[in-house]
């Protein structure tokens, strides 16, 4: 079973400061992780991906997320936040094709002026 | 980038109705599609999982003779919400997955979420 856990629920910043969310999983299989965003009353839009290759990924909006293998992280970061960034972000696992994602609780990112 | 429509995106009903949810992929064929719901301040609690052409797997808990999940075809997926209760007011979401072995497999694409609320 495939679990995802998302240790902070909010992450309060003022705009323009980094910042990073921080997501941790579990899984016996071979995964692909996702950060997804979501505003309010909306769907989930995707921020980015790791499939294979780089452990570094490069999203939209400025964002960036490392996988590490070996701490069963895939922690998303910004050098510098927007106003408009203030939203729900979702720490996400799959498994293989047709699989169900698994989400963690999600962390709502304030960017306070 | 693939494109997930879902309509409506907020219905009103009277308690006793029954509503429909359509989940569509506008340009691409959707083997698998899920459906969310999402309750205030939440993650995603995951309903039912379906599969074109056949019979979705419900979730334990979710029950699939209020929850009516059809996936008559590669583009569209309806969640029917039978003799809906206040209980049931809730944001609902379908996601959708390409056909295995593509690109459009590698990640599931959603749609635009319905705010139901039942009067």
């Amino acid at each position: 079973a495939q679990s995802v856990t998302q240790l902070d629920s909010q992450v309060p910043v003022f705009e323009e400061a980094p910042v990073e969310l921080r997501c941790n999983y579990s899984s016996s299989v071979s995964v692909y992780l996702f950060w997804y965003v979501q505003y309010p009353n909306q769907g989930l839009q995707l921020l980015l991906k790791y499939l294979s290759g780089s452990t570094l990924v490069k999203g939209i909006n400025g964002f960036e997320a490392e996988f590490n293998k070996s701490q069963t992280s895939f922690h998303l970061r910004k050098p510098s936040v927007h106003i408009s960034d203030t939203a729900e972000y979702f720490c996400a696992v799959s498994g293989d094709y047709g699989q169900n994602f698994v989400f963690g609780p999600g962390t709502r990112l304030s960017v306070l002026p | 980038g693939a494109v997930v429509s879902q309509h409506p995106s907020r219905v009103i009903c009277k308690s006793g109705t029954s509503v429909k949810i359509e989940c569509r992929s506008l340009d691409f064929q959707a083997t698998t599609m899920f459906w969310y719901r999402q309750f205030p301040k939440k993650s995603l609690m995951l309903m039912a999982t379906s599969n074109e052409g056949s019979k979705a797997t419900y979730e334990q808990g979710v029950e699939k003779d209020k929850f009516l999940i059809n996936h008559a075809s590669l583009t569209l997926s309806t969640l029917t919400v039978t003799s809906a209760h206040p209980e049931d007011s809730s944001f609902y979401i379908c996601s959708a997955r390409g056909v295995t072995g593509t690109d459009l497999n590698t990640e599931a694409f959603f749609g635009q979420g319905t705010r139901l609320t039942v009067v």
